[in-house]
């Protein structure tokens, strides 16, 4: 089953307003990514934060990791169309690089 | 950055033919890669590991015979749909691990492939 759950399944917004994603896990993590996905394309790694890291920055995003409830937040600030894409977070399994669960994911629209 | 090519972008076959797929790691050597399936506004599910000189090895409920991994060189993994059917009818995207020391969990994805049989 997906460790990773992921509200809301879809988002749509305005270009300048702020988009908020969340992602759920179930087991113990070393680091918590975040991907994104253009429609019909590949991933693109966006942010990586670790067990021990509770925030993140990087350009517009920012992410948020809580252990405790197992959940991460993905805050996109001043949100463009550009940004209308599938954003996944995903966990690693184990100690194998790249067998990563992912999320369901959340579309995020971003509207001119 | 590192670029992770993957051939063919889209194809579409006859029910019953084989379909290959290749996945490159264009400026690094890659001695694992991933494959993923992908079905329409769903998330990845992760299908198997590619290893270099190696067996696959294959995530529970894929079946090994379907989707025959060989990964023979450092820098090629191929992805072989064996007689497809419709069923088989998905975006297929491969990966390969970030080399850089304190990267490695992050991994570079291939374009994907849409495999849509008849």
């Amino acid at each position: 089953s997906q460790q990773g759950e992921e509200d809301p399944q879809a988002l749509s917004i305005q270009e300048g307003e702020n988009a908020t994603m969340n992602c759920s896990y179930k087991t113990s993590i070393n680091n918590l990514q975040w991907y994104r996905q253009n429609s019909g394309r590949g991933l693109v790694h966006l942010i990586l934060i670790r067990s021990n890291e509770r925030e993140k920055h990087s350009g517009r995003l920012r992410v948020t990791l809580d252990t405790s409830k197992k959940s991460s937040s993905l805050l996109i600030t001043a949100s463009r169309a550009a940004d209308t894409a599938s954003y996944f977070c995903a966990t690693l399994r184990g100690t194998s690089y790249g067998k990563l669960t992912f999320g369901q994911g959340t579309i995020l629209t971003v509207h001119p | 950055g590192a670029v992770v090519s993957q051939h063919p972008s889209w194809v579409i076959c006859k029910s019953g033919t084989s379909v290959k797929i290749e996945c490159r790691s264009l400026d690094f050597q890659a001695t694992t890669m991933f494959w993923y399936r992908q079905f329409p506004k769903q998330s990845l599910m992760l299908m198997a590991t590619s290893n270099e000189g190696s067996k696959a090895t294959y995530e529970q409920g894929v079946e090994k015979d379907k989707f025959l991994i060989n990964h023979a060189s450092l820098t090629l993994s191929t992805l072989t749909v064996t007689s497809a059917h419709p069923e088989d009818s998905s975006f297929y995207i491969c990966s390969a691990p970030a080399q850089a020391q304190g990267t490695k969990n992050i991994q570079y994805f291939g374009a994907g492939t849409r495999l849509s049989v008849l």
